[in-house]
């Protein structure tokens, strides 16, 4: 596998469920996002990890709750979602390394969610 | 407020001929910006970068131009190739102060018509 992978690709769940999106980069990165992209809506940054640690979390709403356990994976757990919450939800990665803020991030292929 | 902004959600080309994408920004913080391309059922893929210290970015086929003063880029693909049909996000960052944000505008839709 190269590049970010991510699973499921899809994904439908009750407004009860608890369901975790798992993120997977092999590039060697040290940074890990999670953005949402909404219909008709620009992509939206919703938590950064950089070194395993989260530096970034913009306003998310706590029933979306991210994991890192190392560099190289990502979870994004979720809880009583809303159907507003419907969206594409992607992943990326890049250098991450301290002080360099012009790395270029890659993103995986995202995963469809529904909520009904 | 959207701080990045594509105003043409989509553009029609004719196959050899030039395509410009447009992006204007609001926040005058931004220094750095970002063109990503994405097919159906893919994620984004970079394309072409520029730093504010410049004025224009050229790889290929793609250059992108940025004009500071008008808070605005755009990106010009020549010859376009039916290939180069996807989505364009135009994105951008205020890396003074170390932040990892990267603000996305809505994406033009590009189609090229062989």
């Amino acid at each position: 596998e190269t590049g970010v992978t991510q699973t499921p690709r899809h994904l439908v769940m009750g407004m009860t469920n608890k369901k975790s999106l798992k993120c997977e980069q092999h590039l060697g990165h040290n940074a890990m996002y999670w953005y949402k992209q909404s219909a008709k809506k620009p992509l939206e940054l919703m938590f950064v990890y950089n070194f395993k640690e989260q530096t970034e979390n913009n306003s998310v709403p706590s029933r979306f709750s991210p994991e890192c356990p190392n560099s190289s994976h990502l979870f994004l757990h979720l809880h009583t979602l809303q159907p507003e919450d419907s969206a594409l939800y992607l992943c990326a990665s890049s250098d991450g390394l301290a002080g360099v803020l012009y790395d270029t991030q890659y993103f995986g292929p995202g995963t469809r969610l529904t909520v009904l | 407020d959207q701080q990045v902004k594509q105003n043409s959600p989509s553009l029609s080309v004719q196959e050899g001929r030039i395509s410009i994408l447009n992006c204007d920004y609001t926040n005058s913080m931004f220094d750095y910006f970002l063109w990503y391309k994405k097919y159906p059922a893919e994620g984004p893929t970079f394309l072409i970068s520029i730093s504010s210290i410049k004025d224009k970015n050229e790889d290929g086929r793609f250059t992108v131009f940025l004009n500071k003063s008008a808070k605005h880029l755009s990106l010009h693909i020549v010859p376009s190739q039916p290939g180069d049909s996807a989505v364009y996000f135009c994105a951008a960052k205020a890396t003074q102060g170390g932040s990892e944000k990267l603000v996305f505008g809505k994406g033009t839709k590009l189609t090229v018509n062989p």
